[in-house]
């Protein structure tokens, strides 16, 4: 069965560390999308992608960056980690360029910056 | 600002009640509206779109009210299994990721 994945589903890192999370879809989806989650606030859009070497930010993207080299992957780079990046990072997937359709979430990965 | 507000809750409501619980939008461009669940220390999974006419699916009711800016949805017969966080999503004119708007979530415990 098609699925999203993500890994690892537990880190822990340190203040100043650069810490890459993986995000791999098997449906095929051109949209991808990382999301954080920290009590308090809804879910806030990191960055996403609507296709091959295509990038863009989001809400709250400072401090982290992605690439997409491939349909399937969308990797999740904290450059230099801080604690107020701590939370719980879910990857997305969807199909339809421009248009709202719906999102499939990976599981999560709890990030703990010490 | 694209803001969407919820009632975080929690609500307590016995096993077979039935629950509704709202969710306000500010921005009057918005183009779609969902419901998603989220169980505790889970992804967030769609529940259901809502429609302008209202729509139904099982024991879960969506409706829209566009003049007064907000979604609502029912819970009929609740089961214990209901318990979890209700998010809100709302997509705003021009689409595409930067337009989707997740509430903070309404928390529902359903008690035996």
């Amino acid at each position: 069965d098609a699925e999203i994945t993500q890994s690892p589903r537990h880190k822990i890192t340190e203040t100043g560390r650069q810490v890459t999370l993986a995000c791999h879809q098997t449906w095929n989806h051109n949209n991808m999308f990382w999301y954080r989650q920290d009590l308090g606030h809804g879910l806030r859009l990191i960055h996403y992608s609507y296709g091959v070497q295509d990038t863009n930010k989001g809400e709250v993207s400072d401090g982290y960056s992605v690439s997409r080299s491939n349909t399937e992957d969308l990797p999740l780079t904290l450059e230099s980690a801080a604690s107020s990046q701590t939370s719980v990072y879910f990857c997305a997937s969807s199909t339809r360029k421009g248009y709202t359709d719906t999102q499939y979430f990976g599981p999560g990965t709890r990030l703990t910056v010490l | 600002r694209k803001e969407v507000e919820q009632d975080p809750g929690p609500f307590n409501v016995p096993e077979g009640a039935t629950v509704a619980f709202n969710c306000t939008y500010s921005n009057s461009a918005s183009q779609s509206f969902f419901w998603y669940r989220q169980d505790c220390r889970k992804e967030p999974k769609l529940l259901m779109s809502v429609y302008s006419s209202g729509n139904e699916d099982g024991r879960f009711t969506a409706q829209l009210n566009r003049a007064s800016q907000y979604i609502s949805l029912l819970i009929r017969d609740s089961k214990l299994s209901d318990s979890a966080t209700y998010l809100c999503v709302v997509s705003y004119s021009g689409g595409g990721a930067d337009g989707l708007t997740f509430g903070k979530g309404t928390h529902l415990i359903i008690q035996p």
